[in-house]
């Protein structure tokens, strides 16, 4: 079955530096990828979705790669600030290739602490 | 312009009770999901849901657990008999029919049960 591992050990930078978060699945590749920020006690936020044929997207300070050869993704947050601070949650459609669910399968998070 | 409104935000229940969680979804989609996030864990998707209809629950427990959205009214997840081991975040996400979903889904603030 597919599984998707994220780095659980907290990530601490200083502001204004790149933050780089990694996400790496097995199995099969899905359609498109998706990060998520999460805020203690609140629910999931979309951020960015990323397709197949897609090497790179970009919004605003955030930019994520995705590479079906490696199997995997990385997320980069520039210029980071400490309102950045938060979980971040990798996620894949569990139809693979075939598309779209809504049925996600996401990884455990990693939090990133950005240092003023 | 609502989002996904889900209440109560907190319940506490004994061994033994029912809990019931309540989703409205986003204005204008019809369709919805629950998930459960684990204390250390990462979000596991439950079941998926459209008006009067099941489309998927391979990610509900056996026994215990069921989910419903009525043609009027709330998404309702449902658990009988709760034990110490169902407290968890549970999250609620909509998305608009297939035809136009992109693939994004909007999640609630969740749900925080506690079973003493």
């Amino acid at each position: 079955s597919q599984k998707i591992e994220q780095n659980s050990e907290a990530l601490n930078i200083q502001e204004g530096k790149t933050a780089t978060l990694t996400c790496n699945y097995t199995n099969y590749s899905p359609a498109y990828l998706q990060w998520y920020r999460q805020d203690p006690g609140r629910g999931p936020v979309f951020l960015l979705l990323i397709r197949e044929n897609e090497k790179e997207k970009r919004k605003e300070r955030l930019k994520v790669t995705f590479d079906t050869t490696l199997k995997q993704s990385l997320f980069h947050i520039t210029a980071s600030q400490p309102a950045d601070s938060a979980t971040y949650l990798c996620a894949l459609d569990m139809a693979g290739s075939a598309g779209n669910t809504g049925k996600l399968i996401f990884g455990q998070g990693t939090t990133l602490q950005v240092k003023p | 312009n609502a989002g996904v409104m889900q209440n109560p935000r907190h319940l506490v229940r004994r061994r033994g009770q029912e809990a019931r969680l309540r989703c409205s979804p986003m204005k204008g989609h019809s369709h919805v999901y629950w998930y459960r996030q684990l204390p250390e864990e990462g979000l596991k998707f439950m079941v998926y849901l459209q008006k009067e209809n099941i489309i998927d629950e391979s990610g509900m427990p056996k026994e215990r657990f069921s989910a419903e959205f009525p043609k009027e009214g709330p998404s309702i997840l449902r658990i009988q008999q709760v034990v110490r081991g169902d407290s968890a975040a549970y999250f609620c996400a909509s998305s608009p029919p297939p035809a136009e979903y992109t693939g994004e889904l909007f999640f609630g603030e969740g749900s925080r049960l506690t079973v003493l």
